[in-house]
């Protein structure tokens, strides 16, 4: 059972538009976000998060939204550049002290300069 | 400060061959974790340490075994290589009061 889903594996865009990358889950327990990127050959990195108490994290050209009542999520990246193409997971994790979090299994966005 | 450290870079094994996975990090992190990622399959949990002298499974623990074997490092053992393990792996570490995780770069490993 997939707590949490990116359901689009790829996304294209052109240098310069906005990307918008979109994670659902399913666990009403989950009460912190986070994204990470991921290039080839190396480890993921953090990006930005958001706590349930939130609906609107900024950071940069980095925005990431969050709708509790759909159980939804986005990251917008904006303008996009083509240092952006990587590969984005969505993770979450439960309140009540859990250590774990629980990834999507990621879209590769492609920046097209 | 190097972060989370992991060797070998590269491994490929033979089936039935065992195999240690070694992840170090110097940032005083509490809590350290190993995950396997698959294509297709983003990261999973294979096993985690919430402190010293303490370890979890986590969703695809069969056939793996942990040590915590101080604060700094956490390591993987594969007692009987199979072509199912081949995959990349990653450690990561947390800090106490933190969600975010840090990994390291990964082992890409190869059972034939």
């Amino acid at each position: 059972d997939q707590q949490v889903k990116q359901n689009s594996p790829s996304l294209s865009v052109q240098e310069g538009r906005i990307s918008i990358l979109n994670c659902d889950y399913t666990n009403s327990m989950f009460d912190y976000f986070l994204w990470y990127k991921k290039y080839p050959a190396e480890g993921p990195t953090f990006l930005i998060s958001i706590s349930s108490i939130k609906d609107k994290n900024e950071d940069g050209r980095f925005t990431v939204f969050l709708n509790k009542s759909a159980k939804h999520l986005s990251l917008h990246i904006v303008p996009s550049q083509p240092g952006d193409s990587a590969v984005y997971f969505c993770a979450a994790q439960s309140q009540g002290g859990s250590e774990k979090l629980v990834f999507g299994k990621g879209t590769k966005l492609t920046v097209n300069p | 400060n190097a972060g989370v450290t992991q060797t070998p870079k590269f491994q490929v094994l033979k089936t039935g061959q065992s195999m240690t996975l070694q992840c170090a990090q110097d940032m005083n992190h509490n809590s350290m974790y190993w995950y396997r990622q698959d294509p297709g399959m983003g990261l999973r949990l294979i096993y985690y340490s919430a402190s010293e002298g303490t370890t979890d499974k986590g969703e695809v623990p069969n056939g793996y075994n942990v040590s915590r074997l101080n604060k700094r490092e956490f390591s993987l053992r594969l007692e009987s290589a199979a072509p199912s393990q081949t995959s990349v792996y990653f450690c990561a570490s947390r800090i106490s009061g933190s969600y975010e995780q840090y990994f390291g770069p990964g082992t890409r490993l190869t059972v034939t």
